[in-house]
């Protein structure tokens, strides 16, 4: 399997729920991102990884916790979530997270609703 | 948060049409620009990355222009085909992440 892949597609879940996305990338990679898409807004960053540390947190709620064991793979674990958290999760990587020349390579994303 | 726009937000052309579509950014601190492809239910998928005024890039039918004096760059699709549908984004970035637009939604009528 090739590029970046996300699970599930697709999550339903509740409010007191606790649940975790997953991304893998088989690029050979160094640095991975999370993005929020929330309907009619633009794609917006979360937080970035870089060698497996974290030097993003686009102040985004403790509600969301991302976790990246290794440079392949990246988990956003949820809790607790609002309705208004529903939206597309993209999981991106590129070869290096200080260049902005970097091409990023998406992830199809996990489309999470919150009831 | 940088603002980046895009426009039109959809557009609907015939088969064998030729369009184009902008995306404005802050013309200071500029560093690259980029555009990606998105089909519905897809990855989106980059296209270009320009960093120099008046870079020109093309792939098949689709080229690209920067201008990061006034800053804005055109998105062009020469003779668009059904398979051309999909959501064009840009995004534009200052030194390390990307600031993107909310896309132009391109709809090509066979």
């Amino acid at each position: 399997e090739t590029g970046v892949t996300q699970t599930p597609r697709h999550l339903v879940m509740g409010m007191t729920n606790k649940k975790s996305l997953k991304c893998e990338q088989h690029l050979g990679h160094n640095a991975m991102y999370w993005y929020k898409q929330s309907a009619k807004k633009p794609l917006e960053l979360m937080f970035v990884y870089n060698f497996k540390e974290q030097t993003e947190n686009n102040s985004v709620p403790s509600r969301f916790s991302p976790e990246c064991p290794n440079s392949s793979h990246l988990f956003l674990h949820l809790h607790t979530l609002q309705p208004e958290d529903s939206a597309l999760y993209l999981c991106a990587s590129s070869l290096f997270g200080t260049s902005g020349t970097d091409t990023q390579y998406f992830g199809p994303g996990t489309r999470l609703t919150v009831l | 948060i940088l603002n980046v726009e895009q426009s039109p937000q959809s557009l609907h052309v015939q088969e064998g049409d030729s369009t184009n579509f902008t995306c404005s950014f802050p013309s200071s601190n500029f560093y690259a620009l980029h555009w990606y492809r998105w089909e519905t239910a897809k990855s989106p998928e980059a296209l270009f990355v320009m960093t120099l005024n008046g870079d020109e890039k093309k792939k098949g039918r689709i080229s690209a222009t920067l201008n990061t004096k006034e800053g804005y760059s055109y998105l062009y699709i020469k003779g668009s085909q059904p398979e051309d549908s999909a959501t064009y984004l840009c995004a534009f970035t200052g030194a390390n992440n990307l600031f993107f637009g909310t896309g132009t939604r391109l709809t090509v009528i066979p």
